[in-house]
């Protein structure tokens, strides 16, 4: 039983233009979303995060959006470059739960042509 | 910050062996949690680490264990080894509370073991 899941397992982007990474989860305990990026042979790196109280998270090129009675959360990266390709991973969270332990879906491969 | 170490980076295993994956948690960081990342698969949460006590675990069978040392560095041990145990073990350290944005999760670069 999949709690969070990123149905696109691969997305391919032209340089300079807009990705956008979609995430849904089951969860109504989940209150709390991030998002992480992994590269080959490295450990995931945290890219941004957003809190159910929020709808909207901005950094940089990278923003969050959350919709909470749909359950959806998605990622925007613009403009993209190609030190973006990845994979993407995003994980939810219950603050409440005191061990802050992430539920993560299957990752989506980000390819971002030149 | 001196980041997440883990060792050894590759294992070979043969089914019913036991295992011992390290880490060594961030500078800073009182907490450790364990994530198995099968192929094709988001990381899966094991077990997390506050203060060399057990402090959440996840859907995973009792021959998972783990430890966590007073310098805040960890163990994974699994017995029995099983085919399925195939995976990318990542260790993540943290702080409890967290201080930072995201958790302040740093993770390891994982060990990918094989069990044949």
């Amino acid at each position: 039983d999949q709690q969070v899941k990123q149905n696109s397992p691969s997305l391919s982007v032209q340089e300079g233009r807009i990705s956008i990474l979609n995430c849904d989860y089951t969860n109504s305990m989940f209150d709390y979303f991030l998002w992480y990026k992994k590269y080959p042979a490295e450990g995931p790196t945290f890219l941004i995060s957003i809190s159910s109280i929020k709808d909207k998270n901005e950094d940089g090129r990278f923003t969050v959006f959350l919709n909470k009675s749909a359950k959806h959360l998605s990622l925007h990266i613009v403009p993209s470059q190609p030190g973006d390709s990845a994979v993407y991973f995003c994980a939810a969270s219950n603050s409440g739960a005191g061990s802050y332990q992430l539920t993560f879906g299957k990752g989506t491969k980000l390819s971002v042509i030149p | 910050e001196t980041g997440v170490t883990q060792s050894p980076t590759h294992l070979i295993k043969t089914r019913g062996q036991q295992v011992t994956l390290r880490c060594s948690s961030q500078s800073g960081h009182n907490t450790v949690s364990w994530y198995q990342q099968a192929l094709g698969q988001g990381p899966q949460f094991i077990f997390q680490y506050y203060r060399e006590e057990e402090n959440g675990r996840g859907n995973f069978p009792p021959r998972f264990s783990g430890l966590q040392f007073p310098n805040y560095s960890s163990e994974l041990n699994v017995n029995a080894l099983e085919l399925d145990d195939s995976a990318l073990y990542l260790c993540a350290s943290s702080s409890n509370p967290p201080h930072r944005e995201g958790y302040g999760y740093t993770f390891g670069s994982g060990t990918r073991l094989t069990v044949v």
